[in-house]
């Protein structure tokens, strides 16, 4: 079974600095793809960046860039220069990766991140 | 572009009853997934339709069940509602052929009371 753990509820930051939301993942597959998203109180859900679990490259998207470490099987989101507009919910996903039809997504708990002026 | 729409976006329904909830995928799209959120919790996924069938689904009860039509929207129903079910219903779509890097790109939800 496929399982996502993140283990901060809630994190404060203060506008300008750097922040990394911890994700952990498990999973018996041997290639799986890694998702971040952000969801704002509005409910939508707003992809981030992806890592696939055979990419050499951590992915970097404008100032998100995940912490990749497949060995310890983590794949944490690094956020840069905090803006106020950062203050959401953030998910850590998981799918599998096979032929076909898109797999589903398997989601954590998230983690409540507030960007403090 | 039009991206994923779900209607409608509040619903308050009692015990016993049922619901359908809509979703139109993102323009260039044909499969389309249904998750359940509750408060404070991630989602969970419900089921995925593509070619107007049900390809894949999670641990969730007969009660809950879908339909694909040719244009690619979907509806999601849920008969006898439990107090349980209150939740934010999210529908995503993707593309089938795509590349698993491509993510899947999500409505705004719909938010379902049950009194």
């Amino acid at each position: 079974a496929q399982k996502i753990t993140q283990t901060q509820p809630g994190m404060f930051v203060q506008e300008k600095e750097a922040v990394t939301l911890d994700c952990t993942y498990d999973t018996s597959d041997q290639s799986y793809g890694l998702f971040w998203y952000k969801q704002p109180s509005s409910g939508e859900m707003i992809f981030l960046i992806y890592q696939g679990s055979y990419d050499e490259q951590n992915a970097t998207e404008g100032r998100y860039s995940l912490n990749f470490q497949k060995a310890r099987k983590s794949a944490n989101l690094v956020i840069s220069a905090s803006q106020l507009g950062d203050s959401a919910m953030y998910f850590c996903a998981m799918t599998p990766v096979r032929s076909g039809a898109t797999n589903k997504l398997i989601f954590g708990t998230g983690t409540l991140l507030a960007v403090q002026p | 572009d039009a991206g994923v729409t779900q209607s409608p976006t509040h619903l308050i329904k009692t015990r016993g009853q049922q619901v359908t909830l809509r979703c139109s995928p993102k323009s260039g799209h044909d499969t389309v997934s249904w998750y359940q959120q509750a408060l404070g919790q991630g989602p969970q996924f419900i089921f995925q339709y593509y070619e107007e069938e049900e390809r894949q689904r999670g641990n969730f009860p007969d009660r809950f069940s879908g339909h694909q039509f040719p244009n690619y929207s979907s509806e999601l129903n849920v008969n006898a509602l439990l107090l349980g079910d209150s939740a934010l219903y999210l529908c995503a779509s993707s593309l089938a052929s795509g590349y698993s890097n491509q993510p899947q790109h999500f409505g705004d939800g719909t938010r379902l009371s049950i009194l």
